[in-house]
């Protein structure tokens, strides 16, 4: 079967650097995904990485090891409102994207 | 300001109610979906429509039933649901086809099946 794994939930401080793992095993692989949920609200698109390294953009970074089925999402210099849930999905070889069931990201002061 | 609006936005029905959600995009997208999320739960795809017509049915109960009128416009027509139906019925649009684009999703609708 398919699967997305990822921390259900981790705490960081604010200011800090913090690294959100995901481990998929898919039929096919056409790209990860990662996405941001505040409470109550809609899903947004943070990143999308398809090739083996790290993309970045401003304060978020997203790794990928396609060998290792295997992704991260990095936040550094962490706010407030960075306080989500963050989703993987990885999207299979029919272009169907697969979802983790999110990491609840803490952010204390 | 999302280009993707649902209503309701909040929505409580008996067993025996017959309701709809109704989604609409301002994006010029090709391509809309329904999800369900339930806490602690991955999002499960239930419904694709891709240029109106839909592609996928992840095995959805019949007591669920879609309609894309449009590119525009998705509905979600329920009727004697059962209490694990309750959760939160996400919308999302995406340019469409096979293209890899990111989704667009509505705030949703939360339902309680009482």
């Amino acid at each position: 079967g398919q699967n997305i794994d990822q921390p259900t939930e981790m705490t960081a401080t604010e200011g800090a650097i913090v690294q959100i793992n995901c481990t998929y095993q898919t039929s096919g692989f056409n790209g990860l995904f990662w996405y941001q949920q505040h409470a109550g609200e809609a899903p947004t698109f943070l990143s999308y990485n398809v090739l083996d390294g790290l993309e970045e953009k401003g304060r978020f970074s997203s790794f990928l090891s396609r060998s290792k089925g295997y992704s991260y999402l990095l936040l550094k210099e962490l706010q407030m409102k960075d306080s989500a849930s963050y989703l993987c999905a990885v999207m299979d070889s029919n272009y169907q994207l697969i979802w983790g069931a999110g990491t609840k990201l803490i952010i204390k002061p | 300001e999302t280009g993707v609006t649902q209503t309701p936005r909040h929505l409580v029905m008996g067993m025996t109610n017959k309701k709809s959600l109704k989604c609409e995009q301002h994006l010029g997208h090709n391509a809309m979906y329904w999800y369900k999320q339930s806490a602690k739960k991955p999002l499960e795809l239930m419904f694709v429509y891709n240029f109106k017509e839909q592609t996928e049915n992840n095995s959805v109960p019949s007591r669920f039933s879609p309609e894309c009128p449009n590119s525009s416009h998705l509905f979600l027509h329920l009727h004697t649901l059962q209490p694990e139906d309750s959760a939160l019925y996400l919308c999302a649009s995406s340019q469409g086809g096979t293209d890899l684009y990111e989704q667009y999703f509505g705030p949703g609708t939360r339902l309680t099946v009482t």
